[in-house]
């Protein structure tokens, strides 16, 4: 099945500071998203980007499927930003198997 | 307001018994979907459901069960053969199609002893 590969798998930041995560996926895929897990565990959507750009708020997100990477910013980034960030591919047009990476545990300090 | 909603937020039970997870969306979405976490891990895919009726097994089945008997509805059980329920269980859903976005709910942390 398809592989997906999140790094770093952790990043420490002083508040303030803009970080780059990175999700390469090992085949084509038709959905990708990206999710922030908050210290509770809820599962936050942040975008969905099966390819192009997009951006919200002092995020954005680019996913260049040829290629077979998404890339996560965060700028100024917050002490709320503080979590794990998921990201989620899907390759069928017609089933339903979703494969998550590992994630990256992102600490942001005061 | 819609959303996805989980009970019990924490379950506690002993091993042998069988335990049922809710899920309940009001987002009228066709497909849901049941996940499992670890503790440092990312999601795995138990059950998911594209249609009233209709279930399918994800990459670890074993030791689950699930009924779509509503569309709203899609509870889990969690049976006394899976060898280690103990985990972090999250229930998603989204609309019918080729490339849907799912929605996630606020998850059930289940405790066997």
């Amino acid at each position: 099945g398809i592989q997906v590969e999140q790094s770093p798998p952790d990043l420490i930041l002083q508040e303030g500071a803009n970080s780059t995560l990175r999700c390469n996926f090992s085949d084509s895929v038709n959905n990708l998203q990206w999710f922030h897990q908050n210290p509770w565990g809820q599962l936050i959507n942040l975008f969905y980007i099966p390819s192009g750009t997009k951006q919200n708020g002092r995020l954005s997100a680019t996913t260049v499927a040829t290629e077979r990477y998404s890339l996560l910013y965060i700028s100024s980034s917050q002490t709320t930003d503080s979590g794990v960030y998921f990201c989620a591919v899907r390759r069928d047009n017609y089933g339903q198997n979703f494969v998550f990476g590992p994630g990256t545990r992102l600490s942001v300090l005061p | 307001d819609g959303g996805i909603t989980q009970s019990p937020k924490y379950l506690f039970r002993k091993e042998g018994q069988n335990v049922t997870l809710s899920c309940e969306q009001n987002l009228n979405h066709d497909a849901m979907y049941w996940y499992r976490q670890d503790p440092g891990q990312g999601l795995r895919l138990i059950y998911y459901s594209q249609i009233v009726n209709d279930f399918q097994k994800g990459d670890i089945a074993e030791g689950y069960s699930v009924s779509r008997e509503k569309k709203e509805s899609f509870p889990l059980t969690v049976t006394s053969a899976q060898k280690n329920p103990t985990a972090f269980y999250l229930c998603a859903s989204s609309i019918q199609g080729a490339s849907p976005e799912q929605y996630f709910g606020p998850g059930t942390r289940l405790t066997v002893t």
